[in-house]
C-alpha cells in the first residue's frame, strides 16, 4: 500500500508569489488533513477534509490560504500571496473513515516552503 | 499553556539501554494518544497509539498512559542506534474533532 505522497518536496518562492502544494492520500482514506510546522514550533493543524467536504478549517491562518479536494481524492493547498511567515513544513495526513477516537493518521513527508 | 508539552532534549542513551520519553497534556478531556517517530526529512511514522489508562506493549516499545496525571510516556527497551530520531507526542481531544495536537518532539540519540 502506497503511503501519503506530497509534491513538491521543497519550494522556494519570493514574497508575494503564489505556491500550490499537492497531497495524495492513501487510497481509500476519506479523511485528509493539512498541518504546518514552523521552525522551532510544534506541528499545528490547518484543516480537515472528509471526502471533498471541509469538515474543520479552524486552523487556517487567514484567507491567503485556500485548500481544495475536488472529487475527494488528492488535495491542494494554495498560498496566495505568500508572506515570509508562511515558511515552514506543510504536512498532509490521511486516515480511514473510522470512529474519531481510534482514528489513526498517516503522514506524508511534507513540503518545505521557504518564502524569501 | 501549550496543549502538549515534551522535553525537547536531546536525550542520549547508550545502545541496549531503556530510553524514556515523556509527554504531558493540558486538556483533561483528551481521549486518544499517539507516539510518532520522525527521521530527519522523513514522514512522521506511527509507533504506538493508546486510549486507556495503563501500559500497552508492542515489541520493544511500551506506551504508558495516566489520565489522572495527564501524562503519557514511551519506553524503548534495548535501544538501538536506528532508534535515533525525533519522537512526537500527539493528542486528540474529545471536543475538537479529529485534529491532533502535537508536542515539539524529543530528539533521541542512541550511542553505539
Amino acid at each position: 500500500e502506497a503511503g501519503v505522497t506530497q509534491f513538491p518536496s521543497h519550494s522556494v518562492i519570493e514574497k508575494g508569489q503564489t505556491v500550490t502544494l499537492r497531497c495524495d492520500p492513501i487510497s481509500g482514506h476519506d479523511n485528509l488533513y493539512w498541518y504546518r510546522r514552523v521552525m522551532g514550533k510544534e506541528i499545528k493543524f490547518l484543516l480537515h477534509f472528509v471526502k471533498e467536504s471541509k469538515q474543520d478549517e479552524s486552523g487556517m491562518p487567514n484567507n491567503r490560504f485556500l485548500a481544495e479536494r475536488t472529487g475527494g481524492t488528492y488535495s491542494t493547498l494554495k498560498v496566495q500571496p505568500a508572506e515570509l511567515e508562511d515558511s515552514g513544513v506543510y504536512f498532509c495526513a490521511s486516515s480511514r473513515p473510522m470512529g474519531a477516537r481510534t482514528d489513526t493518521q498517516y503522514f506524508g513527508p511534507g513540503t518545505r516552503l521557504t518564502v524569501l | 499553556q501549550k496543549e502538549v508539552e515534551q522535553n525537547s532534549g536531546p536525550l542520549s542513551v547508550p545502545e541496549g539501554a531503556i530510553a524514556s520519553l515523556n509527554c504531558t497534556y493540558s486538556d483533561r478531556g483528551s481521549q486518544s494518544f499517539f507516539w510518532y517517530r520522525q527521521y530527519s526529512g522523513k514522514s512522521p511514522e506511527l509507533i504506538m497509539s493508546i486510549y486507556s489508562n495503563g501500559d500497552k506493549e508492542d515489541g520493544r516499545f511500551t506506551a504508558q498512559l495516566n489520565k489522572a496525571s495527564q501524562y503519557v510516556s514511551l519506553l524503548i527497551r534495548d535501544s538501538q542506534p536506528s532508534d535515533s530520531a525525533t519522537y512526537l507526542c500527539a493528542v486528540r481531544r474529545w471536543n475538537t474533532g479529529n485534529q491532533f495536537y502535537f508536542g515539539t518532539g524529543t530528539s533521541l540519540t542512541v550511542i553505539p
